[in-house]
């Protein structure tokens, strides 16, 4: 059972526009949403995280927007650069520090 | 920031051999390990839960006689695929929780090739 639902799984954005990918989850018992920047061969990287407690939490160019109601959460990459090109994968634990369950990922290609 | 370091990067082995892949935490220590699993173009899979001085905990579908997983330190734990085949190649990915402040880092891969 897939409990973290992410779309879209490939996404492609011209440079400086914004990049946004959304997340879906099942458990309610879900109350730490990191989301996760992967380059090809390597390990994937924290972003930004956020808990259920804010509806939103902002980081440089990156946004988390959270709707707890709906249960759901998205990642917005504002002025989207080429060096974003990755993928991207949103996830979810209970509890900061523990067993992540990922998303499915979204492969973003930014174009010059 | 923290460093999790994993050993091999790449390795390339026959079907019917065994690969030890290591992930230490540089800088800190580590009471709990995972260890998960990332086919091509895929996410990544939880496989097991490793805690320093006790017995693994697996995830459903993992074969613990198959991959064996020791974390007799506080800043190792190793990860054995035994006699691997071509179907365990993958990208094994560990990331370590720092004990004192609960943070999750994780390792660059290791990229196991079965042939």
């Amino acid at each position: 059972q897939q409990q973290v639902k992410q779309s879209p799984q490939s996404l492609i954005v011209q440079k400086g526009g914004i990049s946004i990918i959304n997340c879906a989850y099942e458990n309610t018992a879900f109350d730490y949403f990191p989301w996760y920047q992967q380059f090809p061969g390597k390990g994937p990287a924290l972003l930004i995280a956020i808990r259920p407690d804010v509806s939103e939490k902002k980081e440089g160019r990156f946004t988390i927007s959270f709707n707890k109601s709906a249960k759901q959460f998205s990642l917005h990459i504002m002025d989207s650069q080429p060096g974003d090109s990755a993928t991207y994968f949103c996830a979810a634990s209970r509890g900061a520090g523990n067993m992540l369950t990922f998303g499915g990922g979204t492969r973003l290609m930014v174009k010059p | 920031g923290a460093v999790v370091s994993q050993h091999p990067s790449w390795v390339i082995c026959k079907s019917g051999t065994s690969v030890k892949i290591e992930c230490r935490s540089l800088d800190f220590q580590a009471t709990t390990m995972f260890w998960y699993r990332q086919f091509p173009k895929q996410s990544l899979m939880l496989m097991a839960t490793s805690n320093e001085g006790s017995k693994a905990t697996y995830e459903q579908g993992v074969e613990k006689d198959k991959f064996l997983i020791n974390h007799a330190s506080l800043t190792l734990s190793t990860l054995t695929v035994t006699s691997a085949h071509p179907e365990d190649s993958s990208f094994y990915i560990c990331s370590a929780k720092d004990s004192y402040t609960g943070e999750l880092f994780f390792g660059e891969g290791s990229r196991l090739t079965v042939l």
